[in-house]
């Protein structure tokens, strides 16, 4: 099975600042990488996939990068629906498809 | 417009039994493949099974292995769980989402708003 780690576990931004959040595999994943974005009561939403490629409606300030073990999701200027708990997922090695545990991404 | 709508969920008895339905509108169901999902109360995400566009294949995670199944029935376009000898640890909001057209293995593109499932006695 494939572990995905997140770290931070919890990254406190300002409004209009950057955000980078990681994500790495315990062993390569190619670009078979997907990011999804939870607010509270809400099911996950799907932000990137293949690492690097928006979903539809998903604005530009997100993207994607990475490939193998070790991936990135930047926020480049946050807005207030941002703040919010972020995932990485893996669908390389399956089954399982595994998810990281989490990066909670809070008002500074 | 695509939606999935999950349902069945309650407080039930350890070792009982639970069916949890999921119905799918605004897309051809049979073309896509279909996950299940659960998320304990302050946790984070973990896969629980998937069956493949046609129903050809189906995977289950080691710790519902033998007591859950996933089904479909492209008929009524609802996709199933059946969750047998339920244990504490199986409390949790239980989500269907959908995979990219005919790519079941993918990454999952549309989720429902999930049903809550509690173990308790």
């Amino acid at each position: 099975e494939i572990v995905m780690t997140q770290s931070p576990a919890t990254l406190s931004v300002s409004p209009g600042e950057r955000a980078t959040l990681s994500c790495r595999a315990s062993q390569s994943v190619s670009s078979n990488l997907a990011w999804y974005q939870q607010k509270p009561g809400q099911a996950p939403r799907l932000l990137i996939y293949g690492a690097s490629t928006r979903a539809t409606g998903i604005p530009a300030r997100f993207s994607g990068s990475g490939f193998g073990t070790e991936f990135t999701l930047t926020i480049s200027s946050l807005q207030s629906e941002d703040f919010a708990v972020y995932y990485c997922q893996q669908y390389n090695n399956w089954p399982p498809w595994t998810f990281g545990q989490g990066t909670k991404v809070e008002i500074k | 417009q695509v939606q999935l709508v999950e349902s069945g969920g309650g407080v039930v008895l350890p070792g009982r039994s639970l069916r949890l339905s999921c119905a799918a509108s605004g897309f051809t169901f049979s073309t896509y493949g279909m996950h299940w999902v659960r998320q304990a109360p302050g946790k984070g995400l973990e896969w629980v099974a998937v069956i493949w566009y046609d129903g050809s294949l189906k995977y289950h995670a080691d710790s519902v292995q033998d007591r859950f199944t996933v089904s479909r029935d492209t008929s009524k376009n609802t996709l199933y769980l059946q969750l047998n000898s339920l244990r504490a640890e199986d409390t949790a909001v239980y989500y269907c989402a959908m995979g990219p057209y005919y790519d079941s293995s993918g990454y999952l593109t549309r989720w429902g708003q999930g049903t809550l499932v509690t173990v308790s006695s």
